[in-house]
């Protein structure tokens, strides 16, 4: 199985900082990566697939990049709407496998 | 307006069955394949199973396999879980999903929490 490894677990940041968060798989998984956003007694919600492609309806200040093992999740300019947990995932193969999550916090 | 929404969770006993439903509207649902993804309490995302759009394809996690059975009817637009041998460890929130491209899960339900306690 392939393994993800977020980092780091949380972050702590405020509204307008610029903010990073890493994913490395434990192989090459090519682009084949999406990030979601969860928030508390939510559902996931769809952020960033195929590594860098931003879902219908996301606002812009969140963007991917990378490719291979390692990935990043970049948000801009944060809004308090964006303090969350952030998961990656892989769709290289089965099994699918996530992340263990990156707490946003204030 | 794309919907899935989760059913038949509940509390059962260590060894039991539960069989959990997604119903599902706003999308031609045989074109889409469908995963349950499960997040136990105060942890993260575990994937479970998939399944193809026309059925004929299914995946498991090895934690579940030979335990749970995905399948679907695409005349009734509804993707079921059938959770046989339960154990203490599969106690979470079952997510149904709905694939966009690949292993991309664009829509998801609110969730139906499965507990396995005696």
């Amino acid at each position: 199985d392939i393994q993800m490894t977020q980092s780091p677990s949380s972050v702590s940041a405020s509204v307008g900082d610029r903010v990073t968060i890493t994913c490395r798989a434990s192989q090459s998984i090519s682009s084949w990566l999406a990030w979601y956003q969860q928030k508390p007694g939510k559902a996931p919600k769809l952020l960033i697939y195929a590594a860098s492609s931003l879902q219908s309806g996301v606002p812009s200040r969140f963007s991917g990049s990378g490719s291979g093992t390692d990935f990043t999740l970049t948000i801009t300019s944060l809004q308090p709407e964006d303090f969350a947990t952030y998961y990656c995932q892989q769709a290289n193969n089965f099994p699918r496998t996530f992340g263990q999550g990156t707490k946003l916090e204030i | 307006e794309v919907q899935v929404l989760e059913s038949g969770g509940g509390l059962v006993q260590p060894g039991g069955s539960l069989r959990l439903s997604c119903a599902a509207s706003g999308f031609t649902f045989s074109n889409s394949a469908m995963s349950w993804v499960r997040q136990a309490p105060g942890k993260g995302l575990e994937w479970v199973s998939e399944i193809s759009g026309s059925g004929g394809s299914t995946y498991y996690a090895d934690s579940v396999k030979g335990r749970f059975t995905i399948s679907r009817d695409n005349s009734k637009n509804t993707l079921f879980l059938q959770m046989n041998s339960l154990r203490a460890e599969d106690t979470a929130v079952y997510y149904c999903a709905k694939d966009i491209l690949a292993g991309y899960y664009s829509e998801w339900g609110q969730g139906s929490l499965v507990t396995v306690s005696s």
